[in-house]
């Protein structure tokens, strides 16, 4: 049973550049979140999919944007880099109508992302 | 408003208790957690408690919940060095259907 699945492990952009990560959830579940982990921090909801539509947000600008897929994959995508947006992205997948705290929200590894 | 707060580092020493405390600030969240964060690796749920609960063991972890103070701690007994880890305490604020907010993590060192 695969967990959840996060492309790619490391990457490395400069400023003003767009950058999109990729997260496949765990088998069974339907709903994806990301968070962002600031080093010496501890992660931030940006916003969660569930049914192709985002269902809620964080407080993150627009530059932050996301998709979620018919096979509830999902991905992230961050628009005119900056270099505080340099952090490990994690991505947590559930079931919906679980009740909680069931629906538990298992994370992927992450993606590392520098910007220079 | 929605902030949990931890100390940043703890070290115990191999086969002895550790515990992790944190205070949270939202008096609505129902659930609360702990999850663990190894280097290269995402975080995984320890355990979690329900807030009209004031106590939880799972092996060797134990949970205590003072709801009045809005704090809440992790005893891991017996501590062992694959117990080396970051550790976040994290609510789930009764308002919101999906966010977690989590502390800024404690870490964790074994001595031998």
């Amino acid at each position: 049973d695969a967990g959840v699945t996060q492309s790619p492990t490391h990457l490395i952009k400069t400023r003003g550049q767009q950058v999109t990560l990729r997260c496949s959830p765990k088998s069974g579940h339907d709903t994806v979140s990301w968070y962002q982990q600031a080093l010496g921090q501890g992660p931030q909801f940006i916003f969660q999919y569930y049914e192709e539509e985002e269902r809620q947000r964080g407080n993150f600008p627009d530059r932050f944007s996301g998709h979620q897929f018919p096979n509830y994959s999902s991905e992230l995508n961050v628009n005119a880099l900056l270099l505080g947006d340099s952090a490990l992205y994690l991505c947590a997948s559930s079931l919906a109508g679980q009740p909680r705290p069931t629906d538990t929200q298992y994370f992927g590894p992450g993606t590392r992302l520098t910007v220079l | 408003g929605e902030d949990v707060e931890q100390s940043l580092f703890l070290s115990v020493r191999e086969g002895d208790s550790s515990v992790i405390n944190c205070t949270y600030t939202d008096s609505s969240s129902t659930y609360l957690y702990w999850y663990k964060q190894e280097p290269g690796a995402g975080l995984q749920l320890l355990t979690y408690i329900f807030s009209n609960m004031d106590m939880k063991q799972d092996q060797r972890l134990t949970v205590l919940l003072n709801k009045k103070d809005k704090h809440l701690s992790l005893r891991i007994a017996d501590t062992q060095t694959g117990d080396s880890a970051i550790y976040f305490c994290a609510e789930r604020p009764d308002s919101s259907a999906s966010k977690i907010i989590f502390g800024s993590g404690t870490r964790l060192s074994i001595r031998p």
